[in-house]
């Protein structure tokens, strides 16, 4: 079965440094999806990025990027100028190719960015 | 602990039927979340529970949905009657406190409503 680990229960940054939240996962299957979500006090989730396990380019959203390393399993997600509005829960996920059929949560890491 | 138990895993029905979908957090989880997962909308948060009594409903689609929580181990979502819409994975998180802190999700509820 595949699982999903989050190391860092708890992380905090100043306001415009660069932050990196730690994610590996295990599976046998070469196809997969991988995400990073986003849930701020508000409380609704937000996708941040998506990865497919197919692209080796690591995908990139305006101050976010990862560290996808297939071979380890590894899936970071880096914060760049870190901003107020973005301390959060944040949640590493999988999700098998054959969608729905199989999608894993990590345990979540809190982030504070501290002005 | 065997972590966040739903059930059932998969749940085929017709437009119109009721479906019951259900949850068993973590022993000594006071926090109990309800969530979908749509290819289109991504992850929704539906309701959260706090020591059983419903916390946030904000994000209940509509009133064919409802969620009960008659006890610390066990919660049920409800849908009556089922559209094809409601078609989506219903995840079941539950955590130890503090609110948003740290959850462990369920291994979801994959419906289908023809």
């Amino acid at each position: 079965a595949q699982t999903v680990t989050q190391s860092q229960p708890e992380m905090s940054v100043q306001e415009a440094e660069t932050v990196t939240l730690s994610c590996t996962y295990d599976t046998s299957e070469n196809n997969y999806y991988l995400f990073w979500y986003k849930q701020p006090p508000s409380r609704q989730m937000i996708l941040v990025i998506r990865q497919e396990a197919y692209k080796q380019q690591n995908a990139t959203e305006n101050r976010f990027s990862v560290n996808f390393q297939k071979a380890a399993k590894s899936f970071s997600l880096k914060i760049s100028d870190s901003q107020l509005g973005d301390t959060a829960m944040y949640f590493c996920a999988f999700m098998n190719e054959d969608y729905g059929q199989n999608f894993v949560f990590g345990p979540g890491t809190r982030l504070s960015v501290l002005p | 602990d065997a972590g966040v138990i739903q059930s059932p895993r998969h749940e085929v029905t017709e437009m119109g039927q009721e479906v019951t979908l259900r949850c068993k957090p973590i022993s000594g989880h006071d926090y109990l979340f309800w969530y979908r997962q749509t290819m289109m909308r991504g992850l929704e948060l539906l309701i959260y529970f706090n020591n059983n009594v419903p916390i946030d409903d904000s994000g209940m689609p509509e009133d064919r949905f409802s969620a009960k929580m008659p006890n610390a181990s066990f919660s049920t979502l409800k849908i009556q009657p089922s559209e094809p819409r409601d078609s989506a994975v219903y995840f079941c998180a539950s955590g130890p406190g503090q609110g948003f802190d740290t959850q462990y999700f369920g291994p979801g509820t994959r419906l289908t409503v023809l």
